[in-house]
């Protein structure tokens, strides 16, 4: 069985300051995991992807996470936040196959301040 | 990365009627598709699995015969919501695994905004 937990639902940083959005995840096998952003009204976006390779993954808009076998987390971060980041943010973990259901975060929402 | 496009991108209609929204992979294969529903401030509820040419597999508490799934071919998934009410106004969200994907990433459409007056 797999699952994803995403700590704080609603995230608020200064721009300009550290983002970092909290990933924990629990799977019976070895995990896929990805992050994707959703901006208001449109579909999901892929961020970035770890597939057993490198553990720190670099994506787009200057994301990147970081896979953490011992914690089980895999926390999205980006050392300067931009007004444009402000969206929504799911985790996702899957079992890596074409066909295996993908089991979503309940999201977190990150607010730019000015 | 894959493209999927969703068409409408919004529609409203009259309770009663029925709505279909397509799910299109416009560069590869989509041997499996999926149809989420997304509620204001809410992640997304997976309502169903569709692979090519056999019946969608519906989560459980999704009425089979108000959400139609029809995944007719490699490249185009239907969803079509019967006698819709305003409860079924919702965000509805598709997205596509290709059978050349070998991490099972997810392809998204641009989502359906669905409007029942």
């Amino acid at each position: 069985a797999q699952s994803v937990t995403q700590l704080g639902s609603h995230v608020s940083v200064s721009e300009g300051a550290l983002v970092l959005l909290r990933c924990n995840y629990s799977s019976s096998v070895p995990p896929y995991l990805f992050w994707y952003v959703q901006y208001p009204n449109q579909g999901l976006q892929l961020l970035l992807k770890y597939t057993s390779a490198a553990t720190l993954v670099k994506g787009i808009n200057g994301f990147e996470a970081e896979f953490k076998k011992s914690e089980t987390s895999f926390h999205l971060t980006k050392p300067s936040a931009h007004m444009s980041d402000a969206a929504e943010y799911f985790c996702a973990v899957s079992g890596g196959m074409t066909g295996n259901q993908f089991y979503f975060g309940t999201g977190t929402s990150l607010t730019v301040i000015p | 990365g894959a493209v999927v496009s969703q068409h409408p991108s919004r529609v409203i209609c009259k309770s009663g009627t029925s709505v279909k929204i397509e799910c299109r992979s416009l560069d590869f294969q989509a041997t499996t598709m999926f149809w989420y529903r997304q509620f204001p401030k809410k992640s997304l509820m997976l309502m169903a699995t569709s692979n090519e040419g056999s019946k969608a597999t519906y989560e459980q508490g999704v009425e089979k015969d108000k959400f139609l799934i029809n995944h007719a071919s490699l490249t185009l998934s239907t969803l079509t919501v019967t006698s819709a009410h305003p409860e079924d106004s919702s965000f509805y969200i598709c997205s596509a695994q290709g059978d050349s994907s070998n991490t099972g990433e997810l392809f998204f459409g641009e989502g359906s905004r669905l409007t029942v007056l």
